[in-house]
């Protein structure tokens, strides 16, 4: 079974500084991940996604995310953080069957102007 | 091209009641997909749809249920409502099953069960 950890539920930055948001997973098969974002009162809308190939997966909006297999890891960064980046993020994880998703619990980020 | 769609977007019923949650995919797509969010379980998911046949299901108790026509528009029912269902049902469709098919999510029905 997979599942997803997302740590920390609230990530404050200033404007202008590295966003970084942890996730970690947990998977008895290659899994497929995925990072997703809501603004409020909208649904989610896809970040990135990592299938197979290279690990290193660039997104919309300037994010990224690095899928490091040792460490069970898929943390989403950017370089520089904008207001508009303030919303609730989601880890999303599944199998390469796409049978289910299993997404985190979120992370809010504010951004401080 | 038109998003997801979900009616109503707002929901208000008492315990003991039942309730029936609409969802257009977007044109095309034929795979729709429910999740139940909450503060506190997150995203979770609920059943999956495609062409008309429950494709897969979450860990939801038999109060939970939905179908699909064959237009892909999609419902899901709860039968006697409980206050823990209180929760935004997120409808996504894709054009096929499968991860490798990105997800459109659509804004959400909030139930609130008093």
């Amino acid at each position: 079974a997979q599942s997803v950890t997302q740590l920390g539920s609230h990530v404050s930055v200033s404007e202008g500084a590295l966003v970084l948001l942890r996730c970690n997973y947990s998977s008895s098969v290659p899994p497929y991940l995925f990072w997703y974002v809501q603004y409020p009162n909208q649904g989610l809308q896809l970040l990135l996604k990592y299938t197979t190939g290279a690990t290193l997966v660039k997104g919309i909006n300037g994010f990224e995310a690095e899928f490091k297999k040792s460490e069970t890891s898929f943390h989403l960064t950017k370089p520089s953080a904008h207001m508009s980046d303030a919303a609730e993020y989601f880890c999303a994880v599944s199998d390469n069957t796409g049978n289910q998703f299993y997404f985190g619990t979120g992370t809010s980020l504010t951004v401080i102007p | 091209k038109a998003g997801v769609t979900q009616t109503p977007r707002y929901l208000i019923k008492t315990r003991g009641q039942q309730v029936t949650l609409s969802c257009s995919p977007i044109s095309g797509h034929r795979s729709v997909s429910w999740y139940q969010q909450t503060p506190g379980q997150g995203l979770q998911f609920l059943f999956e749809y495609f062409s008309e046949t429950q494709r897969n299901k979450g860990n939801f108790p038999g109060r939970f249920s939905g179908r699909q026509f064959s237009n892909s528009r999609s419902e899901m029912n709860v039968s006697t409502l409980e206050l823990g269902d209180s929760a935004l049902y997120l409808c996504a469709s894709s054009t096929d099953p499968g991860s490798e098919y990105e997800q459109y999510f659509g804004p959400g029905t909030r139930l609130t069960v008093t």
